[in-house]
C-alpha cells in the first residue's frame, strides 16, 4: 500500500539556519503530495502541496518540489525562525486528497534563538 | 467561516463507557474525514464520507468504533465500550471535492 517516510526528529536548529526535512513516498500511480504543520495543541494546517511531477509548492518561505524520479518531496526553508518550531507532516493522496491522506510519522522541529 | 468545529476538545472517561465525538465540517464541503493520532502509530485515517455517505471505513480499528453523518453539517464518531488503548487525539477534517483538507482542532481523549 501507499506509505510515506520522513526523517524522525527532533531536529534542532539555530535561528536563520537552512532547513531540510526529507520525505520519500511509495505509491501506485501519481499521487498528490502535501506538507502539513502542527503547532502545539492545535490541528494540522496545510503548508503547501504539489499535484504533479516537477511542481513546486511554496508558502511562508517554505518550498518543496515533487520529484517523481526519486519519489521525494523534501521540505526546505532558507532561514528558519523560532516561530517555525512545530511538527511537520509529509502526506500523500492518490485521489488528490479526496480519498484521505496517508501521513508520515512527523518531524518535530525545534528552532533555538 | 469558523473552520471545522470539534467537540468536546477534551474528554476523560473510564474504561467501558461510551464516548461520542462530534464534528461540524466547513459549510459546502462534501468530504469529511476522521483521523486518529497517537505517539506509536502517528496519524491514521479511520473513515471518510462523501456527500454524507461512508466511502471507506477500512481504517476503523474494530467494531467498538462507529461513525455516522446524518447530514452535511454534522458527524459523530462513537466508541462503545471504550478502552485505555483508545486514548488518542481524534481529528475531523473536511474538504471540497479534491481540494486540500482542513483539519479541526482535535478531541483529546483519555480513557482510564
Amino acid at each position: 500500500g501507499d506509505s510515506v517516510t520522513q526523517m524522525e526528529g527532533p531536529v534542532t536548529l539555530s535561528e536563520e539556519a537552512f532547513l531540510t526535512i526529507n520525505c520519500t513516498y511509495t505509491a501506485t500511480g501519481y499521487p498528490s503530495l502535501f506538507w502539513y504543520v502542527q503547532y502545539p495543541g492545535e490541528g494540522l494546517q496545510l503548508l503547501l502541496k504539489a499535484t504533479k511531477a516537477d511542481d513546486k509548492g511554496s508558502n511562508k518561505g517554505f518550498e518543496a518540489t515533487y520529484r517523481k524520479e526519486t519519489t521525494s518531496f523534501h521540505l526546505e526553508k532558507g532561514s528558519v525562525q523560532v516561530s517555525d518550531s512545530a511538527v511537520y507532516f509529509c502526506a500523500l493522496s492518490a485521489g488528490g486528497g479526496a480519498d484521505g491522506l496517508t501521513f508520515g510519522k512527523g518531524t518535530h522541529l525545534i528552532i533555538q534563538p | 467561516d469558523a473552520g471545522v468545529i470539534q467537540s468536546p476538545r477534551h474528554e476523560v472517561t473510564e474504561m467501558g463507557q461510551e464516548v461520542t465525538l462530534r464534528c461540524k465540517p466547513i459549510s459546502g464541503h462534501d468530504y469529511l474525514f476522521w483521523y486518529r493520532q497517537t505517539m506509536m502509530r502517528g496519524l491514521e485515517l479511520l473513515i471518510y464520507f462523501n456527500n454524507n455517505v461512508p466511502i471507506d471505513d477500512s481504517g476503523m480499528p474494530e467494531d467498538r468504533f462507529s461513525a455516522k453523518m446524518p447530514n452535511a453539517s454534522f458527524s459523530t464518531l462513537k466508541i462503545q465500550p471504550s478502552e485505555p488503548r483508545d486514548s488518542a487525539v481524534y481529528f475531523c477534517a473536511s474538504s471540497f471535492s479534491v481540494a486540500s483538507a482542513y483539519f479541526g482542532p482535535g478531541t483529546r481523549l483519555l480513557v482510564l
